[in-house]
């Protein structure tokens, strides 16, 4: 069973770029959802995706945007990047939508962006 | 907004000692989980607890959720080194949602 795998692992972007982050499910998980957890913090909802579509968003501005794809991989796109937008972007997967089949989380290693 | 709160932010214990983390939640949940993030790694799920009062156990970990559905609790007894990490605590707002809101964590160091 392969787990969650994201990439890439670390990047440096300047202020004002815009960045992708990619992420694939597990096997037999349908459903993404993609979280920031900043220095110190707890991780923190930004979307779900499930079957291609945007399944609840979190408190993040419109310049966080992403993709889900037939395969069940997703994609996060960040634009205008801030200062403040520098954590670890975690990305997890699960089975069923909503509530529904427990949706326990299995979380890759996550993306660890510095925004300089 | 909906609020997770967790204390204590640290706890520093012997080893052998007994750990507890508590977590509060500003509205009732439909579920709460519990994950572990060891340091530099990642979190990974321990348990969820469902049904308002339930008292589940793995091992040395005993978890607990509240009668109103509002607060949790997670008890080590007799810490080991292994146990070093930080653990959150996760609650879910609604029964048709897949938003997880997590509380800002307690992290535990273990004295060998």
């Amino acid at each position: 069973e392969t787990g969650v795998t994201q990439s890439p692992t670390h990047l440096i972007k300047t202020r004002g770029q815009q960045v992708t982050l990619r992420c694939s499910s597990q096997s037999g998980h349908n459903t993404v959802s993609w979280y920031q957890q900043a220095l110190g913090q707890g991780p923190q909802f930004i979307f779900q995706y499930y079957r291609e579509e945007e399944n609840g968003r979190g408190n993040f501005p419109p310049r966080f945007s992403g993709l889900q794809f037939p395969n069940y991989s997703s994609e996060l796109n960040v634009n205008a990047l801030e200062l403040d937008d520098s954590a670890l972007y975690l990305c997890a997967s699960s089975k069923g939508q909503g509530a529904s089949g427990a949706n326990v989380l299995t979380f890759g290693a996550g993306s660890r962006l510095t925004v300089l | 907004g909906q609020q997770v709160m967790q204390i204590p932010q640290y706890q520093h214990v012997q080893e052998g000692e007994d750990f507890t983390t508590y977590c509060n939640s500003s509205t009732t949940l439909s579920n709460i989980q519990w994950y572990k993030q060891r340091p530099g790694g990642h979190p990974v799920f321990l348990i969820q607890l469902v049904k308002s009062g339930e008292v589940k156990k793995q091992k040395r970990l005993t978890f607990q959720f509240g009668e109103a559905k509002k607060n949790s609790s997670l008890h080590i007894t007799a810490t080991q080194t292994t146990d070093v990490g930080t653990y959150f605590c996760a609650g879910r707002p609604g029964s048709n949602t897949g938003k997880l809101i997590f509380g800002q964590g307690t992290t535990l160091q273990v004295k060998p």
